[in-house]
């Protein structure tokens, strides 16, 4: 059974600081990994995609992969109270269709 | 442009009757892919389909089925509604042979079984 698992939080943070996600997989085949924003009720919001080892970076999020670990982190610099959302990871499950596999998210509260 | 536009947006059905859902793909999008979020939990994919067939399954009944029409626009339908079934339904578009960017998602149907 392929799986994607995450901390349901909540996490907190103050504003400002550095919110820190993280997400772990079981695919070792998996190619392709994904961060979405969910705000309450709405649908999951595209943010990031990431498909080699390291780290990427657009405006205040980096998402870093450690294929080796198994390993996804998506970190968000000067926290504000609009990123209180729910965070969800997802990795590209393979086969033809390209399906999602997704975590059941982390809850991040930032505080003002 | 439009992207993907998914109607109604919310639902409420009693336990046994059908329903069915849609969805639009955003303009040269020709593959479309369903997914059900149950509260709390992320969103679990049902099928996906292309040129008119369904291509992949998840782990869902068959009470669970879907069409995909000559403009590529789908509908999902549900039998025999069981209570377990509310849940947020998502449609996700994209294009076939194109490497996977991430899906956009439509804003979803909340449907509630009562």
């Amino acid at each position: 059974q392929k799986e994607v698992e995450q901390n349901s939080g909540p996490l907190s943070v103050p504003e400002g600081a550095i919110a820190s996600l993280n997400c772990t997989y079981s695919d070792r085949g998996s190619q392709s990994f994904f961060w979405y924003r969910q705000y309450s009720g709405k649908s999951p919001e595209l943010i990031m995609s990431i498909y080699s080892n390291g780290d990427k970076e657009d405006g205040r999020f980096t998402a870093q992969l450690n294929k080796a670990s198994q390993y996804v982190s998506l970190l968000i610099r000067d926290s504000q109270p609009s990123d209180s959302a729910t965070y969800l990871c997802a990795v590209e499950g393979g086969g033809a269709t390209n399906k999602l596999i997704f975590g059941t998210g982390t809850l991040l509260a930032v505080q003002p | 442009d439009a992207g993907v536009t998914q109607s109604p947006t919310h639902l409420i059905k009693t336990r046994g009757q059908q329903v069915t859902l849609r969805c639009s793909p955003k303009s040269g999008h020709d593959t479309v892919s369903w997914y059900q979020q149950a509260l709390g939990q992320g969103p679990q994919f049902i099928f996906q389909y292309y040129e008119e067939e369904e291509r992949q399954r998840g782990n869902f009944p068959d009470r669970f089925s879907g069409h995909q029409f000559p403009n590529y626009s789908s509908e999902l339908n549900v039998n025999a509604l069981l209570l377990g079934d509310s849940a947020l339904y998502l449609c996700a578009s994209s294009n076939d042979g194109e490497a996977n960017y991430g899906y956009t998602f439509g804003s979803g149907t909340r449907l509630t079984v009562v």
